[in-house]
């Protein structure tokens, strides 16, 4: 069984801080997804890496795929209270029928 | 665009009771999920259809049924609902894919709230 692990579980901090959140594993993955839950609302996916050493950015946020594609991060520049909500990771292996979800991080910006 | 709707949103069962929640999406997408979103426990796959007709078995199946009614629709039954189905369960959809490193988007619908006393 493929297990994803986050870290920190929660997160609270104030706005204009930057903050990493971390998802490890022991199994290698073809791709990671970064998504965002909101109160109420199903995750979105905010980006997805497949190979190892990538990195993206998307405005503020930078995430990463480790070099042996077990570990990825998300590192966000200067928080918002608009990214507060819960960003899970997801694991994909050769076929994305069966992606393994983080628990994921739940981030609080405080302004 | 519509995207993935599912329904009821809220739903309160007695033990034993049964229930279909219902899901439909409007991307044409071929493969459709139902997970469950626990505390502390993350998202988990009950059953998932990687195109219509057909339907597996994912990590928590115990308790449930699925039916891929046609391409756009796929519900999940409690037979007999048990105070351990109390969750927020989620119907997702993505395109299936013909490269395996592309990673495939997968679409969520709202949430359903289901409590079972």
């Amino acid at each position: 069984t493929q297990l994803l692990e986050q870290s920190p579980q929660f997160l609270s901090i104030q706005e204009g801080e930057n903050l990493t959140v971390y998802c490890n594993s022991s199994s290698v993955f073809s791709s990671l997804q970064w998504y965002r839950q909101e109160p109420g609302e199903g995750p979105v996916l905010l980006v997805t890496v497949v190979t190892g050493g990538e990195v993206k950015k998307l405005k503020r946020l930078t995430f990463q795929f480790g070099d042996a594609r077990k570990d990825s991060s998300l590192h966000i520049t200067a928080a918002q209270p608009g990214d507060t909500g819960l960003y899970l990771c997801a694991g994909g292996g050769g076929s994305n029928y069966k992606l393994t979800f983080g628990k994921g991080t739940l981030l609080t910006v405080n302004p | 665009n519509a995207g993935v709707t599912q329904t009821p949103k809220f739903q309160v069962l007695k033990t034993g009771q049964s229930m279909t929640l219902q899901c439909a999406q409007d991307m044409n997408h071929n493969s459709m999920y139902w997970y469950r979103q626990d505390p502390g426990m993350g998202l988990r796959l009950i059953y998932y259809s990687a195109s219509e007709g057909t339907t597996d078995k994912g990590e928590v199946p115990n308790g449930y049924n699925v039916s891929r009614l046609n391409k756009r629709e796929f519900s999940l039954r409690l037979e007999s609902a048990a105070p351990s189905q109390t969750s927020v369960y989620f119907c997702a959809s993505s395109e299936l894919g013909t490269d395996s490193y592309s990673g495939n988007t997968i679409y969520f619908g709202e949430g359903s709230w289901l409590t079972v006393v």
